[in-house]
């Protein structure tokens, strides 16, 4: 069964703190995506990689940086945490194959709380 | 500016009956459409997706419509079941996937 796992199921963090948020998947999948899911705003993409050692931005990556040293592994990095980074953060992972390349698998998220 | 919306955040719906979850898009180089599923504390799952070349998709309980000159998708769910109560994300994808915001399904017993 495919598994995308988070590290952190719920995290504190003070306003100004670097903040770690780590993904592992064991698909062997070459594309990993960092969102965060905001009521009414759905999912906002970050960051994106199709490679290791590659990134792209996404739609909002002001305020966060990434990191993709193993295939199997993608980090979300905030710098200085800041309140208006609290959210839900969800990783996902999808294979190059053409027809299953729009298809994500999650893990289950990661809330986090800037205080 | 949003290029996929889900207009109603929340649906409630009657055990049996259907269950019509709208979405609409602006962006006409959209090629895929999917629709995910996401229960609480757990990431969203695919569920059901179709091509710009088709207009309907069907699996099971559940169908997909695609209307292009609308720029308009929905999903069906006949018959409705409380296990369907969840957060449904539609997206839109070229080269990347675009999500719409979500509607809360509450199937009521």
């Amino acid at each position: 069964d495919v598994k995308v796992t988070q590290s952190s199921r719920y995290l504190v963090k003070r306003t100004g703190e670097k903040v770690f948020l780590e993904c592992v998947q064991d698909m062997d999948h070459e594309n990993m995506f960092w969102y965060r899911q905001d009521p009414g705003l759905g999912l906002r993409l970050i960051y994106f990689s199709y490679d290791v050692k590659m990134k792209e931005k996404g739609d909002i990556p002001e305020g966060y940086s990434v990191s993709r040293e193993k295939k199997e592994r993608f980090s979300l990095i905030l710098e200085s945490a800041s309140t208006n980074q609290t959210s839900m953060y969800l990783c996902a992972s999808s294979s190059r194959d053409g027809s299953t390349n729009e298809k994500l698998f999650f893990g289950s998220g990661t809330q986090l709380s800037v205080l | 500016d949003q290029q996929v919306k889900q207009n109603s955040p929340s649906l409630s719906v009657q055990e049996g009956r259907i269950s019509i979850l709208n979405c609409d898009y602006t962006n006409s180089m959209f090629d895929y459409f999917l629709w995910y599923k996401k229960y609480p504390a757990e990431g969203p799952t695919f569920l059901i997706s179709i091509s710009s070349i088709k207009d309907k998709n069907e699996d099971g309980r559940f169908t997909v419509f695609l209307n292009k000159s609308a720029k308009h998708l929905s999903l069906h769910i006949v018959p409705s079941q409380p296990g369907d109560s969840a957060v449904y994300f539609c997206a839109a994808s070229y080269h990347m996937l675009t999500f719409g915001g979500g509607t809360r399904l509450m199937v009521k017993p």
